[in-house]
């Protein structure tokens, strides 16, 4: 079968760093991805990860181990404006996108 | 920058009533969602079209949901007779069929039903 998992919450201070886990199952893969979704508003993508590895966007960046099944979302020097859901993702075989529930991040002065 | 346009922007409707959302999907996407997102369930996929064709529909109820994509500008989705529980947002996105560009989602159609 498939599944996607990632914590439903986290807290984490303006300026640190904070990284949001996401693990998954699935018997075929054609990638990864990451959204911001921003209370009332739509998802925004952040990234996309197919091969192992870090790919770094400025303060954000994303990590795929596609062995283990899991990715990670870094966030770096963190601001107000970041507090926000985090929705990972995964591409089956068939081209279609595995939600998970979402990360909600929030930022504390 | 490059939208995918959704109307309306907010429906308040009365239950039995039809609603029709309309999506004008990226210029030179050839996938199209339509997603429904309540905060008890997240992001549930509706309808998944590729080069306008439906390739899954599943998770549509469908005596009362339908999605079509008349032309490469337009897809639609339907519901007929809508009900309260069917209030949430409903969200468009289009990209590209291996996505290794994101899929863009439009803004959303805000629907309640009374």
């Amino acid at each position: 079968g498939q599944n996607i998992d990632q914590p439903t919450e986290m807290t984490a201070t303006e300026g640190a760093i904070v990284q949001i886990n996401c693990t998954y199952q699935t018997s075929g893969f054609n990638g990864l991805f990451w959204y911001q979704q921003h209370a009332g508003e739509a998802p925004t993508f952040l990234s996309y990860n197919v091969l192992d590895g870090l790919e770094e966007k400025g303060r954000f960046s994303s990590f795929l181990s596609r062995s283990k099944g899991y990715s990670y979302l870094l966030l770096k020097e963190l601001q107000m404006k970041d507090s926000a859901s985090y929705l990972c993702a995964f591409m089956d075989s068939n081209y279609q996108l595995i939600w998970g529930a979402g990360t909600k991040l929030i930022i504390k002065p | 920058d490059a939208r995918v346009t959704q109307t309306p922007r907010d429906k308040v409707t009365e239950m039995g009533q039809e609603v029709t959302m309309r999506c004008q999907p990226i210029l030179g996407h050839n996938t199209v969602f339509w997603y429904r997102q309540t905060m008890m369930q997240g992001l549930e996929l509706l309808a998944y079209f590729r080069n306008r064709a439906p390739l899954d529909d599943s998770g549509m109820p469908k005596d009362r949901f339908s999605a079509e994509m008349p032309d490469a500008t337009l897809a639609t989705l339907k519901i007929q007779p809508s009900e309260p529980r069917d209030s949430a947002v409903y969200f468009c996105a289009s990209g590209l069929s291996q996505g290794t560009g994101g899929y863009t989602f439009g803004s959303g159609t805000r629907l309640t039903v009374v």
